[in-house]
């Protein structure tokens, strides 16, 4: 079975611009959620979705923002890039949603990330 | 604000060698994972513990987890040069819809 696949892989922008993500979850996950990780650093929280609803949020600007489609994939977006948004971009997807008693203990299972170059 | 703290940050160890790796907090998690990542791929799952003094073992890998959930550790056995990467521990809490916390990772190097 695939894992969770990301693309872009890489991508290049300027300051000002905006930017869409993409991720497709494993099949048969519901839940994605989407981490940010500065070199260096460990990843982290952006958002996290269930059932096309967000369930989730870590502290990052209005300019991100995610959806989540019929089919479980996602998309994130970022408006108004700054330098700082530069990072490893990473999506995770889990078999069920927070707050599904013990099953919220689910991994999560990351894809290889979309390396963001802001210029 | 960084919930886990790891330590060590760096470690260059010979192969053969044993080490271990500590993650710690002041917070309680209803789980904890950790998780060992190489440049240019994502994180990928090792263990997920879940029960307070819970101990598993992966091969040559022993995870523990504390009696408080609160810290644990990552215990590797005569490390090979495969075992090379960041390794990183993540702690959800119901509080947060149980999104990841993760800590800064430890960057293990293992020569030959």
């Amino acid at each position: 079975d695939a894992g969770v696949t990301q693309s872009p892989t890489h991508l290049i922008k300027t300051r000002g611009q905006h930017v869409t993500l993409r991720c497709s979850p494993i099949s048969g996950h519901k839940s994605v959620s989407w981490y940010q990780q500065v070199l260096g650093q460990g990843p982290q929280f952006i958002f996290q979705y269930y059932e096309k609803e967000e369930r989730g949020r870590g502290n990052f600007p209005d300019r991100f923002s995610a959806r989540q489609f019929p089919n479980y994939s996602s998309e994130l977006n970022v408006n108004a890039l700054l330098l700082g948004d530069s990072a490893l971009y990473l999506c995770a997807s889990s078999l069920r949603s927070p707050g599904q008693g013990i099953l919220s203990n689910q991994p999560q299972h990351f894809g290889d990330g979309t390396r963001l170059s802001i210029l | 604000t960084q919930l886990l703290e790891q330590s060590p940050q760096f470690l260059s160890i010979q192969e053969g060698e044993n080490l271990t790796v500590y993650c710690n907090s002041s917070s309680v998690f209803s789980s904890l994972q950790w998780y060992r990542q190489e440049p240019g791929e994502g994180p990928v799952l090792l263990v997920t513990v879940v029960t307070g003094g819970e101990v598993k073992k992966l091969k040559r890998l022993t995870f523990q987890f504390g009696d408080a959930r609160k810290d644990s550790s990552l215990h590797i056995t005569a490390a090979q040069p495969g075992d090379t990467g960041l390794y990183l521990c993540a702690g959800a809490q119901s509080n947060s819809g149980y999104a990841l916390n993760f800590g800064k990772g430890t960057s293990l190097l293992v020569t030959p």
